[in-house]
């Protein structure tokens, strides 16, 4: 069975960092590339961005890029996000989320995800 | 940056009823278009992929259609655990991935 299960979430005052991570099982982890994607309360769903396998490709949303930095560790099958200088404008649940190839690329499972709230 | 617009915004039915949904792109994405069904609390699932290709596990009674610009999302006879919320997704022109801002599905 395919799980990802997020974690580091919580309170973090404008300005802060917080480092998520994402633990995945039930599938080859370093065959998958990943994508990080959140929902603001009330909102819809925002991609924030994509980690091939490998780490050879990496791709952000503007409204993150310069301060957020994802990562991996196959060898421990888990996905990471580094969030710096956070905004008001970052609360969200922030989901992980595993990507195939049906042709093009294909968000198939997600996390349970984790709420990230950015308040002073 | 590919724009998919949704609609309509809200669709009330009964179950038993038939749903169409609505995804627009602002360009073509060939059929690169996958439907996500989420309910509140619980994280998004993937319902069509392809434009038209079902998703494992996921029933008969969903269904998409359409390529290049504009796609529907059917669900026939409608279950008292569809109601929900419907976002498309383009993977075809991308960083950045985009989705529609959502279809809300009420009884």
């Amino acid at each position: 069975e395919v799980q990802l299960v997020e974690a580091g979430g919580g309170l973090v005052q404008p300005g802060g960092s917080l480092r998520l991570s994402c633990a995945v099982s039930g599938f080859d982890f370093n065959t998958h590339s990943m994508s990080w994607v959140r929902q603001a309360p009330g909102k819809g769903l925002e991609w924030i961005a994509f980690l091939s396998s490998g780490s050879s490709s990496i791709y952000y949303a503007d409204s993150v890029k310069g301060r957020f930095t994802v990562s991996r560790d196959d060898a421990r099958n888990s996905l990471f996000l580094q969030m710096t200088s956070l905004t008001v404008e970052d609360t969200a649940v922030y989901y992980c989320a595993r990507d195939t190839i049906r042709g093009s690329y294909l968000t198939d499972f997600w996390g349970q995800g984790t709420l990230v709230t950015v308040s002073s | 940056e590919i724009v998919l617009t949704q609609s309509p915004d809200t669709l009330s039915l009964s179950p038993g009823e038939s749903a169409t949904l609505s995804c627009r792109a602002s360009q073509s994405v060939r059929t690169y278009l996958a439907w996500y069904q989420q309910k509140p609390g619980q994280a998004p699932r993937l319902l069509i992929y392809g434009a038209s290709n079902r998703a494992t596990g996921i029933p008969a009674r969903f269904s998409g259609s359409g390529s290049g610009t504009d796609f529907t999302l059917t669900i026939s006879s409608l279950e008292p655990e569809d109601f929900a919320v419907y976002y498309c997704q383009q993977r075809d022109i991308w960083p950045p991935v985009t989705f529609g801002q959502g279809t809300r599905l009420e009884i």
